[in-house]
């Protein structure tokens, strides 16, 4: 049982790339989501999933799109890179939307740096 | 708006020292997480809390709940040196399940 997993580790674009951030997790969750954490400021939502075919907007969507056409992936893509989202990324997964008892699991991050 | 507020953001302790963590939070939610970030790591889960009054402990840490004062605490008893971490409080945001979160406690534990 891997957990969620995130591919890369470690990433350097040019301002303008785009690039793909893979997530999966092999726990048969439901809910996925993308956080952004930045010094200081704690985690961000970016985009959510309550399941397959279904996503939705967090906190920070501005130039990041989301798609979940399997239970077990959710990538993020950055469809313009720009130095402001020089970031490390997580990504997280509980087993569904709005149980009280749900903890979230998270990946082991991608460090993104946008040049 | 929901806002999550953690105090202090960075605290320097020695060991066997006890001290408290508090996250604030700004609107009305019957549920909080705290979870911990060893430097360089991922998030991992420490305590679910459910209910007002809730506590839980696990080890040197108890977290408690106060629905009401819309105030959480994160006890640390008689600290050790593998306790240094990051400690985050986070609220769920109406039905939705966003999580708000706070911005951290960057807790170092010297011998």
């Amino acid at each position: 049982n891997a957990g969620v997993t995130q591919t890369p580790k470690f990433q350097v674009l040019k301002t303008g790339q785009s690039m793909t951030l893979q997530c999966a997790q092999d726990m048969n969750h439901e809910y996925m989501s993308w956080y952004r954490q930045d010094p200081g400021m704690g985690l961000r939502l970016i985009h959510y999933s309550v399941g397959a075919g279904i996503t939705d907007q967090g906190e920070v969507p501005n130039g990041y799109n989301v798609s979940r056409s399997t239970t077990e992936d959710f990538p993020l893509r950055l469809l313009s890179a720009a130095p402001s989202q020089t970031s490390v990324y997580f990504c997280a997964s509980s087993y569904s939307k709005g149980a009280s008892t749900d903890t979230q699991y998270f990946g082991p991050g991608t460090r993104l740096t946008v040049l | 708006e929901l806002k999550v507020e953690q105090n202090p953001l960075f605290l320097s302790m020695q060991e066997g020292k006890n001290y408290t963590i508090y996250c604030n939070y700004s609107t009305t939610s019957d549920r909080l997480y705290w979870y911990r970030q060893d430097p360089g790591k991922s998030l991992e889960s420490l305590f679910v809390l459910l209910s007002n009054g809730a506590v839980k402990q696990e080890g040197r840490l108890m977290a408690s709940l106060d629905t009401k004062a819309r105030l959480s605490t994160l006890h640390i008893t008689a600290a050790v040196h593998d306790l240094s971490a990051t400690y985050f409080c986070a609220v769920p945001m109406d039905s939705n399940y966003q999580l708000i979160w706070g911005a951290g406690t960057k807790l170092i534990i010297k011998p």
